[in-house]
């Protein structure tokens, strides 16, 4: 069945990085734009970032441009997102999520803990 | 950047009965409205895309109306398990946004 799977989320201490991944099976990876949406703790969703299906067009949020990098291998069937310089106002679960009609498959989150 | 004002923020309703969810855009946005349900430590689901098409195994009780800045998610006869913050989303113009969310308390 159609499914994407994230990791890579944990503690991390202000400043730090992280490399978010996301594992897609069920349909033509390469087929499709992706995006990856955070929610902080008890808040709303927002969307962090997408990527072209082949991967040459990116649109990042303003609140982490310059700080995250979202890539693909569609040899692999799966997303990254390279978070650098990490702040407390990171801290949340991200979703990586297919874009068509709307987002209509999401993962079931990783969650992203800024702390010192 | 778009933004998208809900109404209500919260509901607490009966089973059975019909409720209706409000989604303003500031700019019109044509017919690139998605609606969303998430229950409590789930990821959200798509319940309708492009304002009004329902998407694949969602329950015919949910169905969406509207386009340029004014949008209706309406759920008939109500039931248990549709507790939840239900989110519209807009893919007109980038950034993506989401609306702030409704939260749905069944009495």
């Amino acid at each position: 069945q159609v499914q994407l799977v994230e990791s890579g989320g944990g503690l991390v201490k202000p400043g730090g990085s992280l490399r978010l991944s996301c594992a897609a099976s069920g349909f033509t990876f390469s087929d499709y734009y992706m995006s990856w949406i955070r929610q902080a703790p008890g808040k709303g969703l927002e969307w962090v970032s997408y990527i072209s299906s082949s991967g040459s067009t990116i649109y990042y949020a303003d609140s982490v441009k310059g700080r995250f990098t979202i890539s693909r291998d569609n040899a692999k069937n799966s997303l990254y997102l390279q978070m650098n310089s990490l702040r407390a106002e990171d801290t949340a679960v991200y979703y990586c999520a297919r874009v068509s009609g709307g987002t209509d498959v999401w993962g079931q989150g990783t969650t992203v803990t800024v702390s010192s | 950047e778009i933004v998208l004002t809900q109404s209500p923020d919260f509901q607490s309703v009966t089973p059975k009965e019909k409720v209706t969810i409000t989604c303003r855009a500031s700019q019109s946005i044509g017919s690139s409205l998605h609606w969303y349900q998430q229950k409590p430590d789930q990821s959200p689901k798509l319940l309708i895309k492009y304002a009004s098409q329902s998407f694949s195994g969602v329950p015919s009780r949910f169905s969406g109306s509207g386009s340029g800045t004014d949008f209706t998610l309406t759920i008939n006869s109500l039931e248990a398990e549709d507790a939840a913050t239900y989110y519209c989303h807009q893919s007109s113009s980038l950034p993506p946004t989401f609306g702030q969310g409704t939260r749905l308390e069944i009495k």
